[in-house]
């Protein structure tokens, strides 16, 4: 099965700042989400994108999904020190909705 | 709703018991995912469930491994016996068909 690839593997950034991770796939997909993880919690979803879809928003998350290129990305907008977290990308793809998961970004957003 | 429900939150055993972990899914959901996450390894797929009816168990690592649906409320993954290389956080998610998953809390294993 096949696995996103977030990209870098750690940001650390300065409250306010702008923060964006990728996330690269191989083959085609269904739909790409994305997930946060706080330190010692279960993952919690953000935004789900369907693969003819481009761009979604959810208050100061931002996704674009580009199928040309197999990739994706998560723009934060005016982040804050709540914001730290890892964050992944999980893709469906073939005739399976379950999703696959990456190995995630470590998001620090210094006060 | 009270979200995904897991038990205990953290379990230490020595090597060679039996491990008995416990979800219970959000109501309505009928799709519910075992995952283990280790640091070297990631977030791993055990096995997942449709309707309380295992459907790909292929990540399951090997035959000390077993996970049962007996009800819509109710799943257990169970280790016997328990080794060192087992510890890790096992999480369960339920969900419904094509949309996202919602996860439990965790389960932090530790196998001395």
């Amino acid at each position: 099965s096949q696995q996103g690839e977030e990209d870098p593997q750690a940001l650390s950034i300065q409250e306010g700042e702008n923060a964006t991770m990728n996330c690269s796939y191989k083959t085609s997909i269904n739909n790409l989400q994305w997930y946060r993880q706080n330190s010692g919690r279960g993952l919690v979803h953000l935004i789900l994108i369907r693969s003819n879809e481009r761009e979604k928003h959810s208050g100061r998350l931002r996704v674009t999904l580009d199928t040309s290129k197999k990739s994706s990305s998560l723009l934060i907008t005016a982040s804050r020190a709540a914001d730290t977290a890892s964050y992944f990308c999980a893709t469906a793809s073939g005739g399976s909705y379950i999703p696959t998961f990456g190995r995630g970004t470590s998001l620090i957003v210094h006060p | 709703d009270a979200g995904v429900i897991q038990s205990p939150r953290h379990e230490v055993t020595e090597m060679g018991q039996e491990v008995t972990l416990r979800c219970k899914p959000i109501s309505g959901h009928n799709s519910l995912f075992w995952y283990r996450q280790t640091m070297m390894r990631g977030l791993e797929l055990l096995i997942y469930f449709n309707n309380n009816v295992p459907i790909d168990d292929s990540g399951m690592p090997e035959d000390r491994f077993s996970a049962k649906m007996p009800n819509a409320s109710f799943s257990t993954l169970k280790i016997q016996p328990s080794e060192p290389r087992d510890s890790a956080v096992y999480f369960c998610a339920s969900s419904l068909p094509l949309y996202e998953q919602y996860f439990g809390p965790g389960t932090r294993l530790t196998v001395t």
